[in-house]
């Protein structure tokens, strides 16, 4: 299995306040990702990196940012956590080359926005 | 943009065999991939369709058909195990986007 270790692995928080989720990885590949995933939405792409200080935007950015300073993480943060991003976030890493279309998932993170 | 659609759900019966398809719609993708997820756990990868045609890894087979922009998930030989989540993704041309179809849920029944 990829070393792929997300934390916390469940969380609880109130709407407004600041939250960074960490995605940690031993296998240094180059991408990362990180997904939501919600009922009858599967997984939805937020910010990917394709390198250190290398991100881009995914299908359902607004509200979050990330960051990628070193190789091994990636750090997604919601500014200020809003009920509608109450979600399962997952982290997936992958390599250019031909696992590239393979992605390796986290355990995912349970968040709860009240 | 993309988009890819799979039935919501689908039940079959143990040691059956079943098909979950996928439709997409794209620009340009380097190939069409699947993944299985069960409850609480995180997706694992099962197959990855390049080209046309059929791939087979064991109980799995993945066939793809760029002309007709669809796909589909074969298992045989049913096992209660296989009660999952699936779901087929994209990688657009020119980037690192893996899109994700909504899953298709399938109950395995003995």
């Amino acid at each position: 299995d990829a070393g792929i270790t997300q934390s916390p692995r469940h969380k609880v928080t109130e709407t407004g306040t600041p939250v960074t989720l960490r995605c940690h990885q031993t296998e240094n590949h180059r991408y990362m990702y990180w997904y939501r995933q919600d009922p009858g939405h599967g997984l939805r792409l937020i910010h990917y990196s394709y390198g250190v200080k290398d991100t881009d935007k995914g299908e359902v950015s607004d509200g979050y940012s990330v960051s990628r300073s070193k190789t091994e993480d990636f750090l997604l943060t919601l500014e200020s956590a809003t009920s509608s991003q109450t979600s399962v976030y997952f982290c997936a890493i992958s390599e250019p080359g031909t696992t590239n279309e393979k992605l390796f998932f986290g355990s995912g993170t349970q968040l709860s926005v009240l | 943009g993309q988009s890819l659609e799979q039935p919501s759900e689908v039940t079959a019966v143990e040691g059956a065999i079943v098909q979950i398809n996928c439709t997409y719609q794209t620009s340009g993708f380097y190939g069409l991939s699947w993944y299985q997820q069960h409850d609480g756990g995180a997706p694992t990868f099962l197959s990855y369709n390049a080209l046309d045609g059929l791939e087979e890894t064991g109980r799995f087979s993945s066939f793809l058909s760029r002309s007709d922009s669809y796909g589909y998930l074969l298992l045989q030989e049913l096992q209660m195990k296989d009660s999952a989540s699936y779901f087929c993704a994209v990688r657009g041309l020119g980037g690192f986007k893996t899109i994700f179809g909504a899953g298709t849920r399938l109950f395995v029944k003995a």
